[in-house]
């Protein structure tokens, strides 16, 4: 098994829709989670970082970690084209120093 | 610097050559991290530096592959010996490391290696 797993994509939604991005992970330990995103040929850029249950918002990006279910999304609301990319999921095991474990990432396209 | 700066940006080798990336990371930044990203595929560990040591380098894929980290500033990884499989871009990765921090990473723009 993966550490980290994503759904498999491509996702494609409208402009103004809902994009949901999903993201398991393996090590029942594991208390970092970030999730960031890739423009095709540009290095991954933080989105958003969770590390207790539940939901955190910020702007458009909601990430919600649910650690009994060892699994955590992000939702992007009002999806716009500029959010086209690819969204990977990472996990830690740590909350201080420690290698990250990445997704495979999935591809989002958003359509206007 | 504003954020982390690898060299060079783009280099082509032929099969059996010596390469040697260098990664400078964000001012005040002790931990540095080396990942590596096939085509197509997701991040993949190397090693990371906490100050100049390596507490982990469990993800060097082979004795081909070193890195060395001086001054707790510019870190380089060299792989000898190269093959075509090394073709991948190189990432470096810097983070606060603050005790109780949350050591967010940061991420340069890599170094897109090709062996022919």
């Amino acid at each position: 098994q993966k550490e980290v797993e994503q759904n498999s994509g491509p996702l494609s939604v409208p402009e103004g829709a809902i994009a949901s991005l999903n993201c398991t992970y393996s090590d029942r330990g594991s208390q970092s989670f970030f999730w960031y995103r890739q423009y095709s040929g540009k290095s991954p850029e933080l989105i958003m970082s969770i590390y207790s249950n539940g939901d955190k918002e910020d702007g458009r990006f909601t990430a919600q970690l649910n650690k009994a279910s060892q699994y955590v999304s992000l939702l992007i609301r009002d999806s716009q084209p500029s959010d086209s990319a690819t969204y990977l999921c990472a996990v830690k095991r740590g909350s201080t120093l420690g290698r990250l474990y990445f997704g495979r990432g999935t591809q989002l396209t958003v359509w206007p | 610097g504003a954020g982390v700066s690898q060299s060079p940006s783009n280099k082509v080798t032929e099969k059996g050559k010596d390469v040697e990336l260098r990664c400078d990371p964000i001012s005040g930044h002790t931990a540095l991290y080396w990942y590596r990203q096939r085509l197509g595929q997701g991040l993949e560990f190397l090693i990371y530096f906490q100050g100049n040591s390596a507490p982990d380098k469990s993800g060097l894929p082979s004795d081909r592959f070193s890195a060395e980290r001086t001054g707790e500033s510019v870190s380089t990884l060299t792989i000898q010996r190269t093959q075509q499989e090394d073709s991948a871009v190189y990432l470096c990765a810097s983070s606060l490391a603050g005790q109780g921090g949350t050591d967010t990473q940061y991420f340069g723009p890599g170094t897109r290696l090709t062996v022919l």
